[in-house]
This record gives C-alpha cells, structure tokens and sequence, in this order.
C-alpha cells in the first residue's frame, strides 16, 4: 500500500527564515510525486511535479527535490503571503491508467511577519 | 482559461438522505477524479472516470458513486448518509497521465 508521511504537522516561521519541509514515501513503483498548496477553504493548488531522483524544480521562493525515499520542499525567504498548508502526493504506475494520488496529512505553515 | 468548476459549493443534508454532486472539468480533461477531505483522514481518492469509464476506486464503500458524461462532466452520489460522510469533496480534472488540477470543491455537511 502506497503511503506518504510529511513533517512536520506545523510550523511558524518569522519573515525571511528559511526552512524545509519534508515528504516521506513508499510506492510501488512511483509514477509522479506532487506538491500543492491549500488555503483554507480552497481546493489545492498544483505547484511541482517530480519524477525522477535527483530532479529539482524552482518557483520564486520554492524549491522541490526528489530521493528515492522522499521529497523536500525548501521555503527561501518566505512572506507572509506563503502560509498555507502544503500537501505531498505520490502515484504510482498502474496497468489501467493513472491511479489515484495518494496524500500525506500536509504541514501548516504559518510565516509571522 | 477556466479551471474545474464544482456545485454546489455548501450542501447541508440529513442523515439517511442522498447527495448528488457535480464537476465540470477544465476544458480538454477527459480525466476526472473525486476525493474526500476530512480533518481526521485528509485527502483520500474516491474513483477516476475517463471517457465516461470508471478507470480506478478507492476504498470506499458501495455508497459512494459516480458516472461521466459524455463531454466529460462528472457527478458523483452518496446515498444513505452517514454523520461521518461530513467532508469537503474535491473534484480535479487531468490530461491523462498529467498532472491533476483541483476545484474549490462541495463542502457537505450531514445532520
């Protein structure tokens, strides 16, 4: 059974401290890894795919990477505007098509001005 | 470009009833995924529809539901409510095999 497991459940962090959020995985046999941002209220919001170990992808002041075992989302500088929950996702191959995206319990992240 | 649309977007239903929700993928998507949020369980995978085919389903029990239309509009149906059925219920639409884009989803709350 796939299952994804995020660290840590929350975390505040004063303006401009940077700092990382991890995602740990078991797949059998990963198709994609996925990151996306929830505001309360809000349906999640795509921000990185990864597909590969070692692949890193950048937007403003994110940063995704990708091991075998886990992912990390590195926050550089954050504002106030970053807070959120932010959510891991993994799916894996399938005969029939996509499955379904399995979800860690996100991190929320709180950034204090 | 207009993203996945989901109604409606609060529901307040009454233990034993029955819900219909509804999802217009992003034009294009004829892959359409259902999920449940809860605080206790988070995001958990419902069912995958494309070309109007239940393509994959989660665990969930026999009732919970769902179809695709033609143009690829989805619905999904729980029947005989249950307290615990109380969630948001997130819709995301995909080219197949991309990434998966989300609606603001259907707050459901049972009574």
């Amino acid at each position: 059974e796939d299952q994804v497991t995020q660290s840590p459940e929350a975390l505040r962090l004063q303006e401009g401290e940077s700092s990382s959020l991890n995602c740990s995985y078991t797949v059998s046999g990963l198709r994609g890894l996925f990151w996306y941002r929830q505001d309360p209220g809000k349906g999640p919001e795509f921000l990185f795919t990864l597909y590969s170990a070692g692949e890193e992808k950048e937007k403003e002041r994110l940063k995704a990477t990708l091991t075998k075992k886990e992912s990390f989302l590195h926050i550089t500088a954050p504002k106030p505007e970053d807070s959120a929950t932010y959510l891991c996702a993994v799916q894996a191959h399938s005969g029939g098509g996509a499955d379904g995206l399995t979800f860690g319990k996100g991190t929320h992240l709180i950034i204090q001005p | 470009k207009a993203g996945v649309t989901q109604t409606p977007r609060y529901l307040i239903k009454t233990r034993g009833q029955q819900v219909t929700l509804s999802c217009s993928p992003i034009s294009g998507h004829r892959s359409v995924s259902w999920y449940q949020q809860t605080p206790g369980q988070g995001l958990q995978f419902l069912f995958e529809y494309f070309s109007e085919t239940q393509r994959n389903k989660g665990n969930f029990p026999g009732r919970f539901s769902g179809r695709q239309f033609s143009n690829s509009r989805s619905e999904m149906n729980v029947s005989t409510l249950e307290l615990g059925d109380s969630a948001l219920y997130l819709c995301a639409s995909s080219l197949e095999g991309a990434v998966a884009f989300f609606g603001q989803g259907t707050r459901l709350t049972v009574v």
